[in-house]
């Protein structure tokens, strides 16, 4: 299963640019690389995800070097709202159509007012 | 995206009973769940996986016994605690894919606690 590690907490002020990098230096050429976030007591929430170089949605960008042993979650403009944990996961597959996730011990991002 | 739901949000039992905890892919269908198993401040462990239609695998050291699993149909899957105990006292998560899609989406999760 492959591994991943992210810093264990990050603080920003509202309204700055937040950028959580992942190392994942095992991961396996069928691998994709997905960011959930995840409030107290609530289950994960899925932000974003990609197989390699940029992706970007409507709360999100994930980059992602030609490597892949790494991969940036950036959030723009945070606010007190995003103040969660934040999970990087390489998924490992199981008969190509579901795929067992090791979660890591994510990132504590707080961010201040 | 897909949504997982979770029945019960929240259980408070005896020591020594058994508690059902229901996990539903609302709009799609799941051959394979997940459940996981989270202890304040720390990040989710898988404790096995479900299958539809045969035996759910369980991960190192998780007793099957204990927490049984059934995945009956394509939408539900249920995790059993039998005669649960103070320490099994945790918050459980499912979670589940749309066949031959990549995301994987999480319930709400079940807060249980045991006295």
């Amino acid at each position: 299963l492959a591994k991943t590690t992210q810093p264990i907490s990050m603080d920003s002020y509202e309204g700055q640019e937040v950028n959580i990098t992942c190392s994942h230096n095992n991961i396996a050429t069928n691998d994709y690389i997905t960011w959930y976030q995840q409030f107290p007591s609530q289950g994960p929430r899925f932000i974003i995800q990609g197989y390699k170089t940029k992706v970007t949605n409507e709360v999100a960008s994930l980059f992602i070097p030609a490597d892949r042993k790494s991969s940036t979650l950036s959030l723009p403009r945070v606010s007190l709202s995003d103040t969660a944990v934040y999970y990087c996961l390489v998924g490992d597959s199981i008969s190509g159509s579901a795929r067992q996730l090791t979660f890591g011990s994510g990132t504590q991002l707080t961010v201040l007012p | 995206g897909a949504v997982v739901s979770q029945h019960p949000s929240w259980v408070i039992c005896k020591s020594g009973t058994s508690v059902k905890i229901e996990c539903r892919s609302l709009d799609f269908q799941a051959t394979t769940m997940f459940w996981y198993r989270q202890f304040p401040k720390q990040s989710l462990m898988l404790m096995a996986t479900s299958n539809e239609g045969s035996k759910a695998t369980y991960e190192q050291g998780v007793e099957k016994d204990k927490f049984l699993i059934n995945h009956a149909s394509l939408t539900l899957s249920t995790l059993t605690v039998t005669s649960a105990h103070p320490e099994d006292s945790s918050f459980y998560i499912c979670s589940a894919n749309e066949q031959n899609q990549e995301t994987q989406y999480f319930g709400p999760g079940t807060r249980l606690l045991v006295l």
